[in-house]
């Protein structure tokens, strides 16, 4: 069985600050895991991966996240925000083996965290 | 044309209507999902294809008939529609046997009930 909580289904964060979307996870098997960014009226678009290589993963956009074992997390982070960062953004997590008899590669989203950005 | 492409972007239709959603990609996957993104709810999977074969249902109406011709194409056939239907209709796929890749997917279907 695997989920996935994101903390904070709204985070606000002035241009030039910090971002910090967090986001922990429970898998039975180790877990890939994945950040989604989706732009109003757009589909979700792949930001990340963590797939059991180097535990501080670059993605696009100047975003990165680091995949910590022992505290179950994979927290997204940017260090300046920009206006065009404004979206929706999802953790997944899905299985490295398919279990329980799927014959596909499982994602299971978080609830997702709305992040603003004010001038 | 690369990724997932959804038609129609919009799509407004009465109750008694009936229509489809198309979804086709071209990254030589073979499985296909629909989600269900309504205001303020989680996205809700609908339907699995793994291989052409239906392999998940999560509940959901038969309003809602899905269609897997082949690898490369999707389909959600709707009818009699109630108006909490309205949401965002996004496709996506995936290897089967890829999990480490995630899932692409399309830009989403607007639909509104009237």
């Amino acid at each position: 069985a695997q989920s996935v909580t994101q903390l904070g289904s709204h985070v606000s964060v002035s241009e030039g600050a910090l971002v910090l979307l967090r986001c922990n996870y429970s898998s039975s098997v180790p877990p890939y895991l994945f950040w989604y960014v989706q732009y109003p009226n757009q589909g979700l678009q792949l930001l990340l991966k963590y797939t059991s290589a180097a535990t501080l993963v670059k993605g696009i956009n100047g975003f990165e996240a680091e995949f910590k074992k022992s505290e179950t997390s994979f927290h997204l982070t940017k260090p300046s925000a920009h206006m065009s960062d404004a979206a929706e953004y999802f953790c997944a997590v899905s299985p490295t083996i398919n279990a329980g008899g799927t014959s596909y590669g499982k994602l299971t989203f978080g609830q997702g965290t709305i992040l603003t950005v004010h001038p | 044309e690369t990724g997932v492409t959804q038609t129609p972007r919009h799509l407004v239709m009465g109750m008694t209507n009936k229509k489809s959603l198309k979804c086709e990609q071209h990254l030589g996957h073979n499985a296909m999902y629909w989600y269900k993104q309504s205001a303020k709810k989680p996205l809700e999977l609908m339907f699995v294809y793994s291989l052409e074969e239906r392999v998940e249902n999560n509940s959901v109406p038969s309003r809602f008939s899905p269609e897997c011709p082949n690898s490369s194409h999707l389909f959600l056939h709707l009818h009699t529609l109630q108006p909490e239907d309205s949401a965002l209709y996004l496709c996506a796929s995936s290897q089967v046997s890829g999990s480490r890749y995630g899932y692409t997917f399309g830009s989403g279907t607007r639909l509104t009930v009237v």
